[in-house]
């Protein structure tokens, strides 16, 4: 299986602050990497598809960019309502894998 | 807009089988463009892909649950379900039904609200 690891695990960090979050692969996954953002009791929602392209109705604050085992979602300015868990998950080969998630939590 | 809604029981004890359904409005599971999957999460915990369901009946499960998964689908009521056999308290999570874009590479769109379920005597 490919293993996903995405770093930190947990983040603090205030309203208007940029945001990045890593997200590694165990092996090359050329640009096959989606970002989810989980608010608690809630399903996972799909920002990202294939590492850079905005799911439609995400805001543009979202980006995402990597490719092969190295990946990045970053959050431009933070707004209140992106304090949540992120994932990143893998879709080049099954069994799909997820990373960790990280949780971003306000300062 | 897609909307999946899982059904199936709250509680369900070890040893017995779980059964979920997912019912599908606003698109057709009969499509070649998608395939419509299973995702699980234990409480406090991360996402678990469980397996997808082609609109031809192909299946593709994740290895660490194969032996345990049975997915089907009922294209004249546009549904799709999981069965998990051999339940323990490891099995005890959200179950989230989805759209899943496949060789499209978008990723899992369109999710249900999730399910709990329970396994405890």
């Amino acid at each position: 299986d490919i293993q996903m690891t995405q770093s930190p695990s947990s983040l603090s960090a205030s309203v208007g602050d940029r945001v990045t979050i890593s997200c590694r692969a165990s092996q090359d996954i050329e640009v096959y990497l989606n970002w989810y953002q989980q608010i608690p009791g809630k399903a996972p929602k799909l920002l990202i598809y294939t590492a850079s392209n905005l799911q439609s109705g995400v805001p543009s604050r979202f980006s995402g960019s990597g490719s092969e085992t190295d990946f990045t979602l970053t959050i431009s300015s933070l707004q209140p309502e992106d304090f949540a868990t992120y994932y990143c998950q893998q879709n080049y080969r099954t069994p799909y894998t997820f990373g960790q998630g990280t949780k971003l939590e306000i300062k | 807009q897609v909307q999946l809604q899982e059904s199936g029981p709250g509680l369900v004890k070890p040893s017995e089988t779980l059964s979920l359904m997912c019912s599908v409005s606003g698109g057709s599971i009969s499509s070649n463009r998608y395939y419509w999957g299973w995702i699980r999460q234990p409480p406090g915990k991360g996402l678990e892909w469980i397996g997808s369901i082609y609109y031809s009946g192909s299946t593709y499960y994740n290895p660490s649950l194969k032996s345990r998964v049975t997915m089907s689908r009922d294209t004249s009521k546009n549904q799709f379900s999981l069965k998990l056999t051999s339940l323990s308290a490891a099995d005890t999570a959200v179950y989230y039904c989805v759209r899943d874009s496949g060789s499209s590479y978008m990723g899992f769109d369109f999710w249900g609200q999730g399910a709990l379920v329970t396994v405890s005597s």
